[in-house]
């Protein structure tokens, strides 16, 4: 039983290339979230997708920034246009959605794509 | 400014030690979750307390949710090299109308703990 799977794990661009990272959620879950994570400020929220629903991209810069999850294949987060801010680990996250009430719905976080931009 | 604040920021001790971390808030959450995560890995969820005073036992891992449900604690007890890590405070603040568990969680910046043989 596969976990939330992440490629590449290391990705190198150059200022003003694009940057495609995929997630592959965990069997059965509909629900993805990313996040990115620097060291001097942790791990910040981006955006929560379900299949094909864009749920919440309040985290995400509007620019230069998308992301999807289509109904078939892999959730992908592109970032258009980097700059060497954008090096980070991006992390993406998935939960199955089913609502409980002891605080459930578990979020289980795939190794991450270490981004590094020159 | 930060939801959580987590404390001690860095945290170096010799194996057997037993060391205490701490997340806190001045806001209201309905739930915490505590992850730990190993460099170059994804973080790990350890447990969700969702009780005010909520007691929780894993092994040598104990966590505690405050009374008030705005600060919790992680204490480790006879520390091993296998338990270094970076330990995250995680929430989902409370929507006013809805109980949902699901979307964003918000981190706190982690505890780092270095645990030497």
């Amino acid at each position: 039983n596969a976990g939330v799977m992440q490629n590449p794990r290391h990705l190198v661009r150059r200022r003003g290339q694009e940057a495609r990272l995929r997630c592959s959620p965990m069997k059965g879950h509909s629900h993805v979230y990313w996040y990115r994570q620097l060291p001097e400020e942790g791990l910040k929220f981006m955006v929560y997708l379900q299949k094909e629903n864009i749920i919440d991209e309040s985290g995400m810069p509007k620019e230069r920034f998308s992301a999807e999850f289509p109904k078939e294949g892999p959730s992908i987060l592109r970032i258009q246009q980097v700059v060497r801010g954008d090096s980070a680990a991006y992390f993406c996250a998935s939960s199955s959605g089913r609502e409980t009430g002891q605080g459930g719905n578990e979020q289980f976080f795939g190794p991450g794509t270490r981004l590094t931009v020159l | 400014t930060q939801l959580l604040e987590q404390s001690p920021q860095f945290l170096s001790i010799q194996e057997g030690e037993n060391l205490t971390v701490y997340c806190n808030s001045s806001s209201v959450f309905s739930s915490l979750q505590w992850y730990r995560q190993e460099p170059g890995e994804g973080p790990v969820l350890l447990v969700t307390v969702v009780t005010g005073g909520e007691v929780k036992k894993l092994k040598r891992l104990t966590f505690q949710f405050g009374d008030a449900r705005k600060d919790s604690s992680l204490h480790i007890t006879a520390a091993q090299t296998g338990d270094t890590g970076l330990y995250l405070c995680a929430v989902r603040p409370i929507q006013l109308g809805r109980g949902s568990t699901l979307g964003r969680l918000y981190f706190g910046r982690g505890t780092q703990l270095t645990v030497w043989p």
